[in-house]
């Protein structure tokens, strides 16, 4: 069955330091996509990175990056060079299969990121 | 701002009510799925609507249903509420159902009394 594990429920970083928040996934399909998304409190699920499980290179949006690792299905965040404006929730999420049936995305229960000034 | 927009932002309720969520998708948008999300825990995908048709649901009652209209706009109808109705309810939009970034809006906090 599908499944997201994010096992660091709460971290603190300094400004301006790199941070990875780790994810683990178990899924038997292997056509996927994985997801980061960040919740700041006003509730809004922001997208952050994609990374399809065909996908030859880690992906990278900016100061994000996903390292992308299939064979001990894990997939971190990385996020360089941190910012007060990076303090928020974050979600792993995953996406299995491709058509009209493939539908649901399962999250992972989430890690609090706090940038100390 | 990703142009999907939730109303009302926020609700209560009283227990056995029944209550409807709206939510207009990003524009080209022909799909929406619902999320709900229980205080410090991840989304848990209700279901999703694809061309005005249901085509999956998650691990919910029938009490919780649906609509998708012409416009892909969408609704979230829940009857019969219990406490534990109560969370944020997201709503999230995307071209086809593949793995595609979904481009979620701001939610509705419901609470059940």
């Amino acid at each position: 069955a599908q499944k997201i594990t994010q096992t660091q429920p709460g971290m603190f970083v300094q400004e301006k330091e790199a941070v990875t928040l780790d994810c683990t996934y178990d899924t038997s399909d292997p056509s996927y996509g994985l997801f980061w998304y960040k919740q700041p409190s006003s509730g809004e699920m922001i997208f952050l990175i994609y990374q399809g499980s065909y996908d030859q290179q880690n992906a990278t949006e900016g100061r994000y990056s996903l390292n992308f690792q299939k064979a001990r299905k894990s997939a971190n965040l990385v996020i360089s060079a941190s910012q007060l404006g990076d303090s928020a929730m974050y979600f792993c999420a995953m996406r299995e299969g491709w058509g009209s049936s493939a539908s649901k995305i399962i999250f992972g229960s989430g890690t609090r990121l706090s940038i100390r000034p | 701002e990703t142009g999907v927009t939730q109303s009302p932002t926020h609700l209560i309720k009283t227990r056995g009510q029944q209550v409807t969520l709206r939510c207009s998708s990003q524009s080209g948008h022909n799909t929406v799925s619902w999320y709900q999300q229980a205080l410090g825990q991840g989304p848990q995908f209700i279901f999703q609507y694809y061309r005005e048709e249901e085509n999956g649901r998650g691990n919910f009652p029938p009490r919780f249903s649906g609509l998708q209209f012409p416009n892909y706009s969408s609704e979230l109808n829940v009857n019969a509420l219990e406490l534990d109705d109560s969370a944020l309810y997201l709503c999230a939009s995307s071209f086809g159902t593949g793995p595609e970034k979904l481009f979620f809006g701001s939610g509705t906090q419901l609470s059940v009394l």
